[in-house]
């Protein structure tokens, strides 16, 4: 099984900062089955980032990601009121499908 | 636009089987390039993937649940749905189910559904 650690457990910042979120594998992920979600208090999780850096529809510019293999990262580069909110790596190339135990960023 | 919407009852007693499904409308489920799964997220927890199925019946379980473990899909309904049997505390979640284009991860989410196990 693959295991995804997401670094920082929290992250406290204000908004219009940059917000750098981190994703690590236990061993190698291909980049296509990389993906990144929000989820916001009482709600599903919504899809980001699939592919490792393409942003699914109607995601806002300012989210990116980027990285290979092993390590990972998703980028808010001006957090807007509404990013507030919990993020998951996940990978789903091969079994089981995991998630990151989550990044919540909260205002500071 | 699809549209994912689970059902079921939202407390279960231990030892018994949860059961669950999830409505599909705005789109087939029959379609090829389609994967229907189950997500649940214990309380204040994060996100573990249960299982997923193929429209032709081809499913793919989490190795820890495997053996409690069913997925289902009624094309007729336009549904598919969960069953996990001998359920505990442990099991208590809410559940998601979702849908997934080929190559794609989940993009498509159900509001989720609150299960609790009790007696």
């Amino acid at each position: 099984e693959i295991v995804l650690t997401q670094s920082p457990g929290t992250l406290s910042l204000s908004p219009g900062e940059r917000a750098t979120l981190s994703c690590r594998a236990s061993q190698s992920v291909s980049s296509t089955y990389l993906a990144w979600y929000q989820q916001r208090p009482g709600q599903a999780p919504r899809l980001l980032i699939y592919g490792a850096s393409s942003r699914a529809t109607g995601i806002p510019d300012r989210f990116s990601g980027s990285g290979s293999g092993t390590d990972f990262t998703l980028t808010i580069s001006r957090l807007e009121p509404e990013d507030f909110a919990v993020y998951y790596c996940q990978q789903f190339g091969s079994s089981p499908r995991t998630f990151g135990q989550g990044t919540k960023v909260e205002i500071k | 636009q699809l549209q994912l919407q689970e059902s079921g009852p939202g407390l279960v007693k231990p030892s018994e089987t949860l059961s669950l499904i999830c409505s599909v409308s705005g789109g087939s489920i029959s379609s090829s390039s389609d994967y229907w799964g189950w997500i649940r997220q214990p309380p204040g927890k994060g996100l573990e993937w249960i299982g997923s199925m193929y429209y032709s019946g081809t499913t793919y379980y989490n190795p820890s649940l495997k053996s409690r473990v069913t997925i289902s899909i009624d094309t007729s309904k336009n549904q598919f749905s969960l069953n996990l049997s001998s359920v505990t505390a442990a099991d208590t979640a809410i559940y998601y189910c979702a849908r997934r284009y080929t190559g794609r991860p989940f993009d498509y989410w159900g509001q989720g559904t609150q299960v609790t196990v009790s007696s």
